[in-house]
């Protein structure tokens, strides 16, 4: 159980173009998704909370009107890299906290989807 | 600050050569520690939840500990499928992230 996948697994595209990444949970309802970013060699970098039927909420210095994220439903979500540059190029991951209450239950990440923007 | 530190940055060992990774934080009001994995290009992969101190938990050749301070993930006899980054993840108000330490294992 507790499974999320990612779909591409990685896409290439031109500068200018955007690119719109999934995220499910396949078994189990997730109000609560995570978008992150991933430079080789790094840790993960939090970029964006996105609770279903709400506005995601953006860490500090990353771009809202960039980085599109839209939480539709408790097993979807989905990040929009609007004209996508080579600087974007990166590993992004996703995360799915379960809906169930009490502590703050462990996230399970997508397997990420590598981006490459020419 | 909260902070999340993990040590060492990178570990090698040889196959059968026991060892701990440590993950110490200083983050107030912990709800929750959690161990992943994570494989070159891949997604961390969910390995412990630890709540409260004293808590133990295993998994073939991990053994995850947590005390008030850090965390340790003991490996046992590793191999080299072993081999891997290993995160520490916090939850306190926020989520921290460790940087990871990256484990290879040498046959």
């Amino acid at each position: 159980g507790a499974v999320v996948s990612q779909h591409p697994s990685w896409v290439i595209c031109k500068s200018g173009t955007s690119v719109k990444i999934e995220c499910r949970s396949l078994d189990f309802q997730a109000t609560t998704m995570f978008w992150y970013r991933q430079f080789p060699k790094q840790s993960l970098m939090l970029m964006a909370t996105s609770n279903e039927g709400s506005k995601a909420t953006y860490e500090q210095g990353v771009e809202k009107d960039k980085f599109l994220i839209n939480h539709a439903s408790l097993t979807l979500s989905t990040l929009t890299v609007t004209s996508a540059h080579p600087e974007d190029s990166s590993f992004y991951i996703c995360s799915a906290r379960r809906s169930t209450s009490g502590r703050y239950n462990e996230q399970f990440f997508g397997p990420g989807t590598r981006l490459t923007v020419l | 600050e909260d902070q999340v530190t993990q040590s060492p940055e990178a570990l090698r060992l040889q196959e059968g050569e026991s060892s701990s990774l440590n993950c110490s934080y200083t983050v107030s009001g912990l709800r929750g520690l959690f161990w992943y994995r994570q494989d070159p290009g891949k997604g961390p992969e969910f390995l412990f939840t630890l709540y409260s101190a004293g808590e133990e938990k295993e998994k073939e050749r991990l053994k995850a500990t947590l005390t008030k301070k850090e965390s340790f993930l003991h490996i046992t006899a590793p191999k080299p499928e072993d081999s891997a980054t290993y995160l520490c993840v916090i939850t306190g108000n926020q989520f921290y992230f460790g940087t990871g330490t990256s484990l290879t294992v040498i046959p």
